[in-house]
């Protein structure tokens, strides 16, 4: 189990908003920047979102994330077939003294 | 443009040590600015931070491998090399290498989680 809680799976039709949480604690999202990745099947991840909510050039603007708390959140707008992926949110935890990843969701677009 | 390319055996016997190189190419392994990393990730399951490296030798372990992990850079080759010891079958996963961009940041005071970009990965089974 890891130490971030994301929903196993999410899913949505095309054209819709979807959500992806990532829940976590003081030590971790309370305190530090929130990145998220993007597998798509049978790829490597690929960087989504940066110290929150700051898109790499290339990332469509349907892309959105924030924080609050003790807690995190990736928003997709406009929902398209080609965004079916992984979605992972990672951070640095401070107890642990290393990196850690959410356990994934699974965003089917039906 | 960066691009890494992981490489090494892709079967490895239990209580062996595992042996992966990370070839970087478009930029140098020796600037100053940059990290470079080791994430794996088991069949079907998530992503795990291994350890982080600068040209240096200034790392980042994961506490949880610590003990079994040792990572090297060779700036002559362009490459950065991880070694997994005593593997055993939860040590079967796609490795992948990465650039780690910032893994502290001054400015802020913040560890950023910030990979990219990432390696294609290679699948590595232990079993004997």
């Amino acid at each position: 189990q890891s130490v971030l809680t994301q929903p196993p799976s999410a899913s949505g039709t095309p054209g819709q908003r979807v959500t992806i949480s990532c829940s976590g604690s003081s030590s971790n999202i309370g305190a530090n920047y929130v990145y998220w990745y993007q597998q798509l099947s049978g790829t490597a991840p690929k960087l989504l979102m940066y110290r929150d909510d700051q898109r790499p050039s290339g990332v469509p603007d349907r892309f959105s994330g924030s924080r609050s708390g003790t807690s995190a959140s990736l928003a997709i707008s406009g929902l398209r077939s080609e965004d079916e992926a992984d979605y992972y949110c990672a951070v640095w935890h401070d107890r642990l003294s290393g990196w850690v990843f959410g356990g994934g969701t699974k965003l089917t677009v039906l | 443009q960066l691009q890494l390319q992981e490489s090494g055996p892709g079967l490895v016997k239990p209580s062996e040590t595992l042996s992966l190189t990370c070839t970087v190419s478009g930029v140098s392994i020796s600037s100053t600015s940059h990290y470079w990393a080791w994430i794996r990730q088991p069949p079907g399951k998530g992503l795990e931070w291994i350890v982080t490296i600068n040209y240096s030798g200034t790392t980042y372990n994961n506490p949880s491998l610590k003990s079994r992990v040792t990572i090297s850079v060779d700036t002559s080759k362009n490459q950065f090399s991880l070694k997994l010891n005593s593997v055993t079958a939860p040590d079967t996963a796609v490795y992948y290498c990465a650039r780690h961009i910032s893994p502290y940041y001054y400015g802020s005071g913040n560890y950023e989680a910030w990979f990219d970009p990432w390696g294609q990965g290679i699948l590595v089974t232990v079993s004997s």
